[in-house]
């Protein structure tokens, strides 16, 4: 169990297009969903924290605007990278928080890789 | 605010020789501590964490880690290694119960010799 899935795994776009990312907790409902940047060989940064039906909380020095959160649903959160440009290359990993009443964790997806030409 | 140093970007390992990955981290208050693996394009897999009780903490694939908290410390350890256990290991902390808001170390790259 505990399944995070990510959608596309990869994908490349011209500069000035906007790709939107989706990740799904397969079989657990999350409430909340956190969106990671990994940069190569560098640690994940966490960009902003999603919560279902509500808007989400973005850690400083993330464009609100650039990178939009939607968190529809218990199982699936999107984000979309707009206007994207090269500097928005990069490795986005996302997380989905399952709560129980023995432990807390978050499962991560496998991450979409962005190349922006 | 908190972070995690991982002072060792590469570590290489013969098969079935013991290993210790290196953790430090620095925060003003209490934290819950965390290693993640990272295999090649594959997400991040939960190893162990500790949130409280014995400092000595087991995890999965025969991992092991231990808190120290004066010496802010908390290093993965596994007694014989597998070429399987070639991966990316992270350390991460967080101040608050239940996983949220994770700060993450640079990674260690873990590379098994045969």
């Amino acid at each position: 169990g505990a399944v995070v899935s990510q959608h596309p795994s990869w994908v490349i776009c011209k500069s000035g297009t906007s790709v939107k990312i989706e990740c799904r907790s397969l079989d657990f409902q999350a409430t909340t969903m956190f969106w990671y940047r990994q940069f190569p060989k560098q640690s994940l940064m966490l960009m902003a924290t999603s919560n279902e039906g509500s808007k989400a909380t973005y850690e400083q020095g993330v464009e609100k605007d650039k990178f939009l959160i939607n968190h529809a649903s218990l199982t699936l959160s999107t984000l979309t990278v707009t206007s994207a440009h090269p500097e928005d290359s990069s490795f986005y990993i996302c997380s989905a928080r399952w709560f129980r009443a023995s432990t807390d964790t978050q499962y991560f997806g496998p991450g979409t890789r962005l190349t922006v030409l | 605010a908190q972070s995690v140093t991982q002072l060792d970007s590469q570590v290489p390992v013969f098969e079935e020789a013991p290993v210790e990955l290196r953790c430090n981290y620095s925060s003003s208050v209490s934290v819950y501590l965390f290693w993640y693996v990272q295999y090649p394009n594959q997400g991040l897999q939960l190893l162990l964490k500790y949130l409280s009780g014995s400092t000595l903490v087991k995890g999965i694939n025969g991992f092991e880690a231990e808190f120290n908290k004066s010496q802010t410390s908390f290093h993965l350890r596994k007694p014989s290694v597998h070429i399987s256990d070639t991966a990316e290991y992270f350390c991460a902390v967080s101040v608050n119960f239940g996983n949220e808001k994770l700060t993450f170390g640079t990674g260690t790259r873990l590379t098994i010799i045969p």
